[in-house]
């Protein structure tokens, strides 16, 4: 159980171009996602949280109009870098944390298996 | 202030052998979680263990134990009979926020292990 997928597991384009990566629950709703970025032998860091329904909350710093998020369904939030660029380029990570809004949800929030993204 | 301390960048251990990784954490909440991730060099985070701050005992998964010190606001990670496959980086992250309200996740700079024959 608590499985969660990502698509594309990697990606290359070119610079301006936009790119949408998914995230989805396999086996479980989830009120709540999480958006991470992670460069080479660094720690994750927390770009947004994505909450179905409503707006997603960024943490300070990540710009909300260069990474858009948007958590359709209780299974699956996307993130679109628009007009990437070569410093856009990097491991991104999504994990979700299993129960609905209201409910005694899960401690543990599950990871994807994440994004390689290249801009060149 | 770090929020997330993990002292030890690299750690070496000789297989069947115990080892421990280090993590510290300063948070003013009274309701807090803590986690053990586990990321091998294809990228992927997996959960390893979870200690809630009103847990009055050590959680423990199979080879894996956390000796959480809430006093002195550490949870180190016990790995017993390492094993070749352990060597991964090893993340601490602590949530903070009350159970059922907000849930805000913070990760460690992490630790390389690597287990050696």
């Amino acid at each position: 159980g608590a499985v969660v997928s990502q698509h594309p597991s990697w990606v290359i384009c070119k610079s301006g171009t936009s790119v949408k990566i998914e995230c989805r629950s396999l086996d479980f709703q989830a009120t709540t996602m999480f958006w991470y970025r992670q460069f080479p032998k660094q720690s994750l860091m927390l770009m947004a949280t994505s909450n179905e329904g409503s707006k997603a909350t960024y943490e300070q710093g990540v710009e909300k109009d260069k990474f858009l998020i948007n958590h359709a369904s209780l299974t699956l939030s996307t993130l679109t870098v628009t007009s990437a660029h070569p410093e856009d380029s990097s491991f991104y990570i999504c994990s979700a944390r299993p129960g609905l809004a209201g409910e005694d949800r899960s401690e543990t929030q599950y990871f994807g298996p994440g994004t390689r993204l290249l801009v060149l | 202030a770090q929020k997330i301390t993990q002292t030890q960048p690299g750690m070496f251990v000789q297989e069947k052998e115990a080892v421990t990784l280090d993590c510290t954490y300063d948070t003013s909440d009274q309701s807090y979680g803590l986690f053990w991730y586990k990321q091998p060099s294809s990228g992927e985070m997996i959960f390893l263990i979870y200690q809630g701050s009103y847990d009055e005992q050590n959680a423990t998964e199979g080879r894996y134990s956390l000796n959480f010190q809430k006093a002195r606001k550490s949870a180190n990670l016990v790995i017993s009979a390492s094993q070749l496959g352990d060597s991964a980086m090893y993340f601490c992250a602590m949530r903070e926020g009350a159970t059922g309200g907000s849930y805000i996740p913070t990760f460690g700079r992490g630790t390389s292990l690597i287990v050696h024959p």
